[in-house]
């Protein structure tokens, strides 16, 4: 039931592009994407909804494909603050079950 | 508007006791999900409570159990500690139910370590 993330690392320089992969093996109705820094709590980055239109929040996107149970994470023109672990949480169709994904660590070198 | 709080943030027990964490949640919040958080485990969940009631639970043993109070507080308990039950407890409020439209909010959690 937890869906699974890649890669499980990447390693970028700044400026460098990143996508993070989410998957289910249950049809979804939500992800939502998080960002966990060394130390700190893990936080909201935005929910994608079934049916719903694919989101954006300054250089950091997602899109949600319902047919596949994936969602992938785009970070463009990557910053050193965006190092961090990035997890996925997922709610199936039947609702009542939301679980987070593997997580992805991701860090950004000068 | 406070944030998640936790208390406490440090705990040192031993194996074979029993510990009790607490969270409140941001105020307006009904949902309280509580989580584990081990180095290479990512955020294990544990339950989550809805307006007093345990609404899921995850596969984690009978020692762990947890409850909510009328004001959405929240509190988990795990019994006869062992040692893998060294992890970050993380608790996460949220206005509705885990999942769908509403973002979760997370505590700083609480650092436990069973010796």
């Amino acid at each position: 039931q937890q869906p699974v993330q890649s890669p499980q690392a990447v390693i970028l320089r700044e400026g460098e592009d990143a996508v993070i992969n989410c998957s289910s093996s249950k049809a979804l109705y939500s992800v939502h994407w998080y960002r966990q820094k060394h130390g700190e709590a893990p936080v909201f980055l935005m929910i994608l909804l079934k049916g719903g239109e694919q989101k954006g929040h300054e250089k950091i996107s997602a899109s949600f494909n319902e047919k596949k149970q994936q969602s992938s994470l785009y970070l463009t023109a990557s910053q050193l603050s965006y190092s961090g672990t990035y997890f996925c949480g997922t709610e199936a169709n039947t609702g009542n079950q939301f679980y987070f994904g593997t997580g992805t660590s991701l860090t950004v070198i000068p | 508007k406070a944030g998640v709080t936790q208390t406490p943030r440090y705990l040192i027990k031993t194996r074979g006791q029993q510990v009790t964490l607490s969270c409140s949640p941001i105020s307006g919040h009904r949902s309280v999900s509580w989580y584990q958080q081990t180095p290479g485990q990512g955020l294990q969940f544990l339950f989550e409570y809805f307006s007093e009631t345990q609404r899921n639970k995850g596969n984690f043993p009978g020692r762990f159990s947890g409850r909510q109070f009328s004001n959405s507080r929240s509190e988990m308990n795990v019994s006869t500690l062992e040692l893998g039950d060294s992890a970050l407890y993380l608790c996460a409020s949220s206005l509705a139910p885990a999942g769908g439209a509403y973002e979760q909010y997370f505590g700083p959690g609480t650092r436990l370590t069973v010796t």
